[in-house]
């Protein structure tokens, strides 16, 4: 098993432009998480999904954040436009959740995208 | 709603003595607790969760964590520190009548050989 995938790894922009990151979860895990890190807020959720459906966006920060996840192999975070304090690390993580409320299942983090806005 | 505290942002222990990482946590129900590590330009990796039964749960390389209702406490301990434990610790807690698991802000883990 390859374990979560993200691309691209690094990514560096200039403000204004928009980026796209992307996310292959685990083969046969449901759920599906954002989270971006930063040293001054730490790890913070963005949004989840189950079963392809947004269950949780709560965290997404302001209307320039917006994430899909057309199938169960594959999704995208977008942000448009972006912004220097938009500089941050962003994980995709799996898990095998069926989405209930009484689920146990632990989360498998991809490498992260560490992105820069210039 | 949940919460949880890791209240020291760094522990400092030398090679082969014992370790402690400290987290506290507040539930409206009743709590499914984990820990997870991050080493340096890592994702986090799973150690170990407590979801019933045994209060000492027992975990990756030799790590394990004491859950402690009474004082609302998920401690991780290794009996003898390795330079390699030297890494990012999350501790992180659910509700088990809720969707989200919350993290904690983490603490650092320095092993000085």
């Amino acid at each position: 098993d390859a374990g979560v995938i993200q691309s691209p790894r690094h990514e560096v922009t200039e403000m204004g432009q928009e980026v796209t990151l992307r996310c292959k979860p685990i083969s046969g895990h449901n759920s599906l998480f954002w989270y971006r890190q930063t040293m001054m807020r730490g790890l913070e959720l963005l949004i989840y999904f189950n079963n392809n459906v947004p269950i949780d966006d709560s965290g997404m920060p302001e209307d320039r954040f917006s994430a899909k996840m057309p199938n169960a192999s594959f999704s995208t975070l977008k942000i448009q436009p972006s912004e220097p304090r938009d500089s941050a690390v962003y994980f995709c993580a799996s898990s095998p959740d069926s989405g209930t409320r009484f689920s146990t299942d632990t989360q498998y983090f991809g490498p992260g995208t560490r992105l820069t806005v210039l | 709603a949940q919460s949880v505290a890791q209240p020291e942002d760094q522990v400092n222990v030398a090679e082969g003595n014992p370790l402690t990482v400290k987290c506290t946590y507040s539930v409206s129900g009743n709590p499914y607790l984990f820990w997870y590590v991050q080493y340096p330009n890592r994702g986090l990796q799973f150690l170990l969760k407590y979801i019933t039964g045994d209060n000492l749960v027992k975990g990756s390389y030799g790590f394990e964590a004491e859950f402690n209702k009474s004082q609302t406490s998920f401690h991780l301990k290794k009996p003898s520190a390795l330079v390699s434990d030297s890494a990012l610790y999350f501790c992180a807690v659910r509700d088990s009548g809720g969707f989200k698991t919350i993290f904690g802000a983490g603490t650092r883990l320095f092993v000085k050989a």
